[in-house]
């Protein structure tokens, strides 16, 4: 089975820029996250869908910030314009809820994004 | 206030020897799950172990087990038997359901774990 799957790996851009993000979760799971992670403030949720529906964006950095699930196979984070304190691992992560015992969530190798 | 707390940044342990991570959580849920994840140094994140908030018995898997003191709301990670493979970031997350039939993740600042040969 493929695990989460995230593109770009490496992202290299320069301040002001559209920044676009992808993430193809694990198939059948209805629960997509967006996690960011920096050396400052950890893995934070920023925004989590079911069933392709957001249902907490409230971590959403700012405007800049948007996401969009338009099926069950894909979702985009993007941050637009794009600036230094952006720098950062982006996660993505599916589960499938109600799931088995854990219902733990499977993340993708996620996205390290660097703005200069 | 914060609903995980990892009070140790880093940790050192030697080879072979056991190890305990701690992690305090806060909720007033009643129903809610305690994870731990592994990062390693190449960046992802892997699923350790699970305990319920309803489950009698302190969850295994393996070299790891977890020490759910429930009425202390602490579920700390237990290594045994360390082995040089387990240097790495180790976080602590509590899930709880949300009031839209989903729930959601939340996650510690993480301990640095190095295990000495």
């Amino acid at each position: 089975d493929a695990g989460v799957i995230q593109s770009p790996r490496h992202e290299v851009t320069e301040m002001g820029q559209e920044v676009t993000l992808r993430c193809k979760p694990i198939s059948g799971h209805n629960s997509l996250f967006w996690y960011r992670q920096t050396m400052m403030r950890g893995l934070e949720l920023l925004i989590y869908f079911n069933n392709n529906v957001p249902i907490d964006d409230s971590g959403m950095p700012e405007d800049r910030f948007s996401a969009k699930m338009p099926n069950a196979s894909f979702s985009t984070l993007k941050i637009q314009p794009s600036e230094p304190r952006d720098s950062a691992v982006y996660f993505c992560a599916s589960s499938l809820v109600p799931g088995g015992p854990t219902g733990e969530l499977f993340f993708g190798e996620g996205s390290r994004l660097t703005v200069l | 206030a914060q609903k995980i707390t990892q009070t140790q940044p880093g940790m050192f342990v030697q080879e072979k020897e056991a190890v305990t991570l701690d992690c305090t959580y806060d909720t007033s849920d009643p129903s809610y799950g305690l994870f731990w994840y592994k990062q390693p140094s190449s960046g992802e994140m892997i699923f350790l172990i699970y305990q319920g908030s309803y489950d009698q018995q302190n969850a295994t898997e393996g070299r790891y087990s977890l020490n759910f003191q429930k009425a202390r709301k602490s579920a700390n990670l237990v290594i045994s038997a360390s082995q040089l493979g387990d240097s790495a970031m180790y976080f602590c997350a509590m899930r709880e359901l949300t009031g839209a039939g989903s729930y959601q993740l939340t996650f510690g600042k993480g301990t640095k774990l190095s295990v000495i040969p």
